[in-house]
């Protein structure tokens, strides 16, 4: 199983601005799920984008796909409050269980 | 979405007892169930992939004596953390999903204390 790597670790912006957090991997993966953390609580599954995909919106989050580049990025638009948590992705290939890095801790400032 | 249920969400026990934590999944099948823990603001380290009716996998480093995984039907799996010590003490969060590669759903996690 592979974890991806976060990017920033750390994000910090007012209401209204979009966040952006960018996720990073090494080897083939079937698909890419974002998940997010309050803190104190268990993740929830937030988008799955598979690897045939470039691009997944759902309501106000738009995820991308670069399988070249084993990249991921995760566009919160219009951020709320509410959107302050911990955000994680995660590359699965075949059978494997969810591994996770160190996340991106998003705050956003009312 | 699908529910996963865990119980207790905080559990306060003394140095040497044990303490098992139960996770449900509500309204879905699951073939497999993994477990984490959790220090405070650090990512969540997998402890082990249990799947229905065999023994779970641990990862390294992972005592399995110590955390005892039992998956018995498609819709719980508990763990046993036994003669806990005050280092156990953590977030321990279970997850399940139905199929591989789909996505996982997560209990709200358990709060362990060991005084």
């Amino acid at each position: 199983s592979q974890q991806g790597e976060e990017d920033p670790q750390a994000l910090s912006i007012q209401e209204g601005e979009n966040a952006t957090m960018n996720c990073s991997y090494k080897t083939s993966i079937n698909n890419l799920q974002w998940y997010r953390q309050n803190s104190g609580r268990g993740l929830v599954h937030l988008i799955l984008i598979r690897s045939n995909e470039r691009e997944k919106h759902s309501g106000r989050l738009r995820v991308t796909l670069d399988t070249s580049k084993k990249s991921s990025s995760l566009l919160i638009t219009a951020s709320r409050a509410a959107d302050t948590a911990s955000y994680f992705c995660a590359p699965i290939s075949g059978n494997t269980p969810l591994v996770f890095g160190k996340g991106t801790r998003l705050s956003v400032i009312a | 979405g699908a529910v996963v249920s865990q119980h207790p969400s905080w559990v306060i026990c003394k140095s040497g007892t044990s303490v098992k934590i139960e996770c449900r999944s509500l309204d879905f099948q699951a073939t497999t169930m993994f477990w984490y823990r959790q220090f405070p603001k650090q990512s969540l380290m997998l402890m082990a992939t249990s799947n229905e009716g065999s023994k779970a996998t641990y990862e390294q480093g992972v005592e399995k004596d110590k955390f005892l995984i039992n998956h018995a039907s498609l819709t719980l799996s508990t763990l046993t953390v036994t003669s806990a010590h005050p280092e156990d003490s953590s977030f321990y969060i279970c997850s399940a999903r139905v199929a591989a590669g789909t996505e996982a759903f997560f209990g709200q996690g358990t709060r362990l204390t060991v005084v």
